[in-house]
């Protein structure tokens, strides 16, 4: 089955510099989403379609990809950031939801 | 303001059967497509079922496949996740997620999910 992999952690100081990167087959044909998610709260979407910012994202979260490879930067990375990630995508029919493992991101 | 409210989680024998319900609001419900995530306890995200605006389209992951069916009620704004014979590995809390706009397979709302435990 398709899988989508994200390192299992990042740490980075306040006011530093977060990336977060998730390496699949298909992520050259299909957009990919990236959801942030506090203990105990469902995920909230930060990046779709690859790099679109939805409102009411601080513009510290961006997203970008390369082949087959995506990745989520926080910049200016602040307490209240610290989270899991996950990456999230298709497979390469466009058919199924296919999640990364997560990322956890600490802050320092 | 979009608002999806899930119900019907609890605690159910291996093998048994549960109905969620996911209510929405605040969007035409009848024009997205719609989901279900589980997440179980400290695990990651793992998509379970997706189903077009007219029901047309279904799709289901591997580990459900053959015991879960996803169902939608546009008149009464409700998307359905009918589970059976039911496992261990089912425990999770369940989100109901709406499709985002814009093509691509991606969830731009989520609500706060609905508990479900397989045990005897």
């Amino acid at each position: 089955s398709y899988e989508l992999t994200q390192p299992p952690s990042v740490s980075v100081s306040p006011g530093q510099t977060a990336r977060i990167t998730c390496s699949g087959d298909a992520l050259p044909k299909q957009y990919a989403y990236w959801y942030q998610q506090k203990p105990g709260q469902a995920p909230v979407l930060v990046i779709y379609k690859d790099s679109e910012r939805p409102s009411g994202i601080p513009e510290r979260f961006s997203g970008s990809s390369s082949g087959t490879t995506v990745t989520l930067t926080i910049s200016g990375v602040q307490a209240e950031d610290e989270a899991d990630y996950y990456c999230q995508s298709a497979d390469s029919s466009g058919t199924y939801g296919v999640f990364g493992g997560g990322t956890k991101l600490t802050v320092l | 303001e979009v608002q999806l409210v899930e119900s019907g989680g609890g605690l159910v024998k291996p093998g048994g059967s549960l109905r969620l319900s996911c209510a929405a609001s605040g969007f035409t419900f009848s024009s997205y497509s719609m989901n279900w995530v589980r997440q179980a306890p400290g695990k990651g995200l793992e998509w379970v079922s997706s189903i077009s605006s007219s029901s047309s389209y279904i799709y289901y992951a591997d580990s459900v496949k053959g015991r879960f069916t996803i169902s939608r009620d546009n008149a009464k704004n409700s998307l359905y996740l009918q589970m059976n014979s039911l496992r261990a590995e089912d425990t999770a809390v369940y989100y109901c997620a709406r499709d985002s706009e814009g093509g691509g397979v991606g969830f731009d709302y989520w609500g706060q999910g609905t508990l479900v435990t397989v045990s005897s």
